[in-house]
Order: C-alpha cells, then structure tokens, then sequence
C-alpha cells in the first residue's frame, strides 16, 4: 500500500515563510490534498494539486509537487499565528478518491 | 448550516458496549467516507459508501458495521466496544468517488472506552 512520510514538527517566526514537506510511494497518486487540522477540531480542505502539475498557488500558499521524486510541498508565506495547526498532506490511491493520509506536520508560530 | 455533522460529538462509554455514531451531509454528494483517528492523530480510511453501496472496506474488525439508508447519511456501528476502538472518528463526503473530489469532513466524534 500508500507509504506518506511527513515530518513531525515545524517551527516558525511569525511572518515568515513555512515549508512543509511530504513524499509518498504510489506513482499512480492523481490527485494531492493538503489538510490543515486545528486543535479538537475536524478536517479544513486548504488546496490540492493535480498530478499533471508541478506547481499552483492559492493567495497566501503555494503547493510544488515533483512527481519524478514523489515530493509534495507546501509553502504558506506570511506565516501567522494562525496558522498554527496540523497539516496533513494526503494523496489519492488506486486511481479512485481513496486517500492516504501522512502522519501530519505539527507547525507553531512563534511571536 | 453545516455542511458534514455527525453525532454525538463526545461518547464516552464502557467496554462491551455496544454503540452508533451518526452522519449526515446537506451538500447533495454522493460519496460518504468513515475515518478513524488514533491519539498519535494517525488518521485511515474504515469505509466508503458511493450512493448507498459499499466500495472501501479496509482492513477493520467486523465488530464495525457501516450503514447507509440514503446518500445523505452514513452511520456507524461498533459491537462489543474494546479499549483499542478509543479514538477520534471522522465522517466525510464527497461530489462521487472520482478522482479529484475533494472530501470534506465533519468535526469528528471523540469516543473513549473506560
């Protein structure tokens, strides 16, 4: 099956740039989400990717997505508290909807 | 207004119990899913229903029996509860079981077995 490996925790000052990495085994993934999770609180949909590009970008994130070495990105520019959360990265599986989700990146922002 | 909700949010029971969460989404999909969540938050897929029919079916004790009575719910049910079935579950869903449809999810029911 799906192996997806994020790192476990991020640090970052408020204001800058945080990069979130995830790499996966399944050469067939079409489609890459990228969650975040909030402290008690359910799944937030933030962006996904289609596996035809290397790159999109949506207001303040961008995903990058490198098939040949199945590395997903993903940049959240202007880093706020806010943002502080779980990310999880999760692409599609066995060519339908299914999804495999990463072990999740825990980001903090710090002041 | 919520677009996925599931009930009850917290559920706290005791081991051997028997026990059902609900489901239901006002987005018109087709597509419902059942996640579990562990407390390392690990996060798998249980189960997919796509228009009341069964089409995900993971690697999960049969002590766990989804049910769909319309496209609009998806229900879950635990038999004979065990300490390990303590974690978070999600419910979500989806426009269909295509590629490309992203799944939304509800804010999760919190079960603990004493």
């Amino acid at each position: 099956g799906e192996d997806v490996e994020q790192s476990l925790f991020l640090s970052v000052r408020e204001g800058d740039s945080s990069v979130i990495n995830c790499t996966y085994t399944d050469s067939s993934s079409t489609y890459l989400y990228w969650y975040k999770q909030e402290p008690g609180a359910g799944l937030q949909l933030l962006t996904y990717i289609f596996s035809n590009m290397d790159m999109k970008q949506d207001q303040r994130l961008t995903v990058l997505l490198n098939k040949k070495d199945k590395h997903l990105s993903l940049r959240i520019a202007d880093t706020q508290t806010g943002d502080s959360a779980i990310y999880f990265c999760a692409p599609t599986t066995g060519g339908g909807n299914k999804l495999t989700f990463g072990t999740g990146t825990q980001l903090k922002v710090e002041l | 207004d919520t677009a996925v909700s599931q009930t009850p949010k917290y559920l706290v029971t005791q081991m051997g119990n028997d026990k059902s969460i609900k489901c239901e989404q006002n987005l018109g999909h087709d597509t419902m899913y059942w996640y579990k969540q562990d407390s390392k938050k690990f996060l798998k897929i249980m189960f997919s229903y796509n228009n009341k029919e069964l089409i995900i079916n993971e690697t999960v004790p049969n002590r766990f029996s989804p049910k769909s009575p319309d496209k609009a719910h998806l229900n879950l049910h635990i038999n004979s509860l065990e300490l390990g079935d303590s974690a978070v579950y999600f419910c979500a869903s989806s426009q269909d079981a295509g590629g490309g449809q992203p799944q939304h999810f509800g804010d999760g029911t919190r079960l603990s077995i004493l």
